[in-house]
């Protein structure tokens, strides 16, 4: 079964880029059955979705993050990974990566499952 | 922007059913998607499309999706099932989560 592992610095200083990446075991990246996704929850906060690629580089993200957010994906690697540019205290979240499973084309479908253990990421 | 509401905390007895609901516009013309976190942990799938279980999740829980409310009953409610609930849903490919259910098992 496909898993996930997140990796990345758990330190980042305001105004500069945060950096994750999460590898894919246990099935290929380019398998086609998932969009790869990253999700964040504040501390003691909700789910907030940021994105997602796919394995032919197609991507789509939060209109609330957009202009700072940029997910990519290398496929020799079985990873994919996520830049969040000019971060504040307000990006201080445990970042999780998800497979969302592609059901059909209509995107309307498709679940979150699995999800990686999570990193956690503080701006100071 | 589209928005899911689900109350903030549900109580229930061991044994007893657990209701937990999500509100949002016509969100019965969507699939509604659960997902359950315990406390330090990864969230779990539990419901997807309104009411399929994925394999390993127990038959206790359920789900149901009309009009302007999906709810996740967990029936026969033991103190395993204590943890932090979200529903979620797509609006045009945007992933909208509702802000969370604390269930507490006491």
């Amino acid at each position: 079964q496909v898993q996930l592992q997140e990796s990345g610095p758990g330190l980042v200083k305001p105004s500069q880029t945060l950096s994750l990446t999460c590898t894919v075991s246990g099935g290929s990246i380019s398998s086609g059955h998932y969009y790869w996704s990253w999700i964040r929850q504040a501390p003691g906060k909700g789910l907030e979705w940021i994105g997602y690629i796919y394995y032919r580089g197609s991507s789509f993200y939060n209109p609330s993050l957009k202009s700072r957010v940029t997910i990519s994906v290398d496929t020799s690697k079985n990873q994919f990974s996520l830049m969040l540019t000019s971060v504040t205290a307000a990006d201080t979240a445990i970042y999780y990566c998800a497979g969302e499973y592609y059901y059909d084309s209509s995107g309307h479908a498709n679940w979150f499952d699995p999800w990686g253990q999570g990193s956690l990421v503080t701006v100071s | 922007s589209y928005g899911l509401a689900q109350p903030p905390s549900v109580s229930v007895s061991p044994g007893q059913t657990a209701s937990i609901t999500c509100s949002g516009d016509k969100l019965g013309d969507k699939y509604s998607f659960w997902y359950q976190q315990r406390p330090g942990q990864s969230p779990v799938l539990v419901i997807y499309q309104d009411n399929k279980r994925p394999s390993g999740i127990p038959e206790r829980f359920s789900g149901s999706n009309s009009g302007n409310t999906a709810t996740l009953t967990i029936s026969g409610t033991q103190p395993i099932d204590e943890a932090d609930y979200y529903c979620q849903a797509w609006d045009s490919r945007i992933a909208v989560f509702g802000g969370g259910t604390k269930l507490t098992v006491l």
